[in-house]
Parts: structure tokens; sequence; C-alpha cells
């Protein structure tokens, strides 16, 4: 696709349950950020990628979260498990190297009730 | 260490008045800056960068090395102009990630 896709674009899920979300960033994008945003709050940094690697995971809030990225393409965000005061918009960004544009996702509203 | 501060977390102006949204940013080297900008129930999108020194949707915003400082401004501020804003900043140099400030809420009363 022409942007950056990110999926489900909604999730509701019960505390305790794993969540998985996925990326799919702009093909050839070398740069992955994955930010949160709770509600009528600005964006919370969690996790860098480049390439395949993480140099900067500083902004995962606890062990419960994990992520990785797979051919310097597609990355998951995992909460093993999930609590309520993880619910939030999950927002992914590319871009072609990390000085250059970051284009956002749609993003994925994560309900945890 | 990189740093970005957006010190108003929430803006009110009156239609028609000018907007100022400020920025301040940390960095020894050479920065790269950017303004992006959020509409409701839309995604984050670039709304100008220092480099290429254009006007976007009547916005502007200079580089001042000095002052350390990338401040967003338009003279007539319009109701569709209301969103969030977040200033970042790049490394030229490095393969560093890019940093947000923290976002500034402009509300434009009618």
């Amino acid at each position: 696709g022409a942007g950056v896709s990110q999926s489900p674009s909604n999730k509701v899920t019960e505390k305790g349950k794993d969540v998985e979300l996925r990326c799919d960033p702009i093909s050839g994008h070398t740069a992955l950020y994955w930010y949160r945003q709770s509600l009528g709050q600005g964006l919370e940094f969690l996790i860098y990628f480049q390439g395949n690697s993480a140099p900067d995971k500083s902004g995962l809030p606890s062990d419960r979260f994990s992520a990785e990225r797979t051919g310097g393409s597609v990355s998951t965000l995992k909460i093993q498990p999930s609590e309520p005061r993880d619910s939030a918009v999950y927002f992914c960004a590319s871009s072609f190297a990390s000085n250059t544009e970051a284009f956002f996702g749609q993003g994925t509203r994560l309900t945890v009730v | 260490a990189q740093r970005v501060t957006q010190p108003e977390k929430l803006l009110s102006v009156f239609k028609g008045a000018p907007v100022e949204l400020k920025c301040n940013y940390s960095y020894s080297g050479s920065p790269e800056l950017f303004w992006y900008v959020q509409y409701s129930r839309q995604r984050l999108q670039l709304l100008l960068r220092h480099i290429s020194r254009e006007s976007i949707k009547g916005f502007t915003a200079d580089l001042n090395k000095g002052e350390t400082s990338f401040h967003l401004k338009k003279p007539f501020a319009q109701e569709e102009d209301s969103a969030m804003y977040y200033c970042a900043l790049a490394s030229y140099s490095s393969a560093s990630k890019i940093i947000f400030g923290s976002g500034t809420r402009l509300s434009i009363r009618p």
C-alpha cells in the first residue's frame, strides 16, 4: 500500500488477555516507531527500530510489552498480559531514514476492560 | 541529550487572532526540525519542516539557533486550525530516532 498500515484498527479485550498489534510500514523505510496516545494526551514514545534492531526501547512501560520487526518490514507490538491502563491509541510510524519525514499509521484503538 | 519542549499543553485563541505555538529544543549538532499536526480523527501528518522554508496553510516556522527555538506562527487563526500540534527534532548526522515534543492542543474560538 501507499501508506503505513496498522491492524486491527480497533481492539477490545479483557484484562489478562494477550494483545498483538501489527504495523506494515512503507516499503523501503528503514526506521520504524511505536507510540501510544492516551485520551487527551500527547504522544508517548515506546520503541524505535532501525532495520530489524531496536536501538532504543526505553519507552516500553513494562516487561509486559515487547516488540519485534522482521525482514526490515513488518513490526508487531505485544502486550502480555494486557491491563486496563494499557488502553490507548497505539500509533506506528516509519521513515526512509531516521532524519527524514515520519509517516504515521491510522492507529489501533485498544480498550482493555 | 536531545530534547524538544513545548511549554503549552493547551492554547486557545479567537478566530482571526495571531497564533504562536512555542517549541524549544536541545541538541548539540545540526538538527532537522519539523512540525506535525493531528486533526480530529485523523492520523498525524507533517505540516512543515524548517529546511524547506515554506508556508503551509498560512503557517510558518523559523529556526532560531541562538534561542534554540522553532516556534510555529500564523497571523490570522481559522477555526479549521484547531488540532494537536507536535514539534519534532531529528539529527542530520546520526541514525538516532526522531524526538517529538509533548504536543500543544490549539483551540480556535469562533
